[in-house]
């Protein structure tokens, strides 16, 4: 089952709003990665993170991998309606095998209101 | 193509059929992997090959379920006897290297047991 809790569990937004969410876990991770998906699509790579405490910024989304490597944020900044999606973190668990299989969060899902 | 090509996009299957879904990952990518995606959650991990090696099946719910990839390129998973819980859409990903390397996701096999 799943090991990465992540929230919110649905965004309902207006156009130029920040948004943030985030992923929480009890296991420590050597990657965090955010995908976001649309309906019908799988999901595409946003930011990728290989460091505890890295920042690392997209466009107008931003994402840091936390400091205990148990967590991970993403911001995005001055929402558009084609933010619309589902956005899963998904992380590699220490220990995996570095062999890059994934652990995906339930997911949030933006909806942003022109 | 440049991106991964999974077919069909949409299989119904009554139950009790046996089912294959194909995979094809991008050009030299090395590592290749299935996930299940239930209505409404993240994807969940079922099986990862490295070129033809499969390394992980760890996630295949039962022996019903059966992946190869014979030639280290295209992927083939194969459920038999379906039933209605194997309902859900099945996505493959490759990547380039072993950990480390980000996942490129196909659209998927919508996979519907009546």
């Amino acid at each position: 089952g799943q090991q990465l809790n992540q929230s919110p569990q649905s965004m309902f937004i207006q156009e130029g709003e920040d948004v943030s969410m985030n992923c929480t876990s009890s296991s420590i991770f050597n990657t965090w990665l955010w995908y976001k998906q649309e309906p019908g699509e799988g999901p595409v790579l946003l930011i990728a993170l290989y460091k505890a405490g890295e920042l690392t910024s997209n466009g107008r989304l931003t994402a840091q991998f936390g400091i205990t490597r148990k967590d991970s944020f993403l911001n995005i900044s001055a929402s558009i309606p084609s933010d619309v999606g589902i956005y899963f973190c998904a992380g590699q668990l220490r220990g995996s095998g570095n062999t890059g299989k994934l652990i995906f969060g339930q997911g949030t899902t933006l909806q942003v209101k022109p | 193509g440049a991106g991964v090509s999974q077919s069909p996009r949409y299989k119904v299957a009554k139950r009790g059929q046996d089912v294959a879904l194909r995979c094809d990952p991008i050009s030299g990518h090395v590592s290749l992997f299935w996930y299940q995606q239930a209505l409404g959650q993240g994807p969940e991990f079922l099986t990862y090959f490295q070129n033809e090696a499969q390394l992980d099946k760890s996630g295949l719910p039962s022996d019903r379920f059966f992946a190869e990839r014979p030639e280290g390129s295209v992927s083939t998973l194969k459920i038999q006897r379906t039933q209605q819980e194997d309902s859900a859409v099945y996505l493959c990903a490759s990547s380039f290297g072993q950990g480390g390397s980000p996942l490129h996701f196909g659209n998927g096999t919508r996979l519907t047991v009546t």
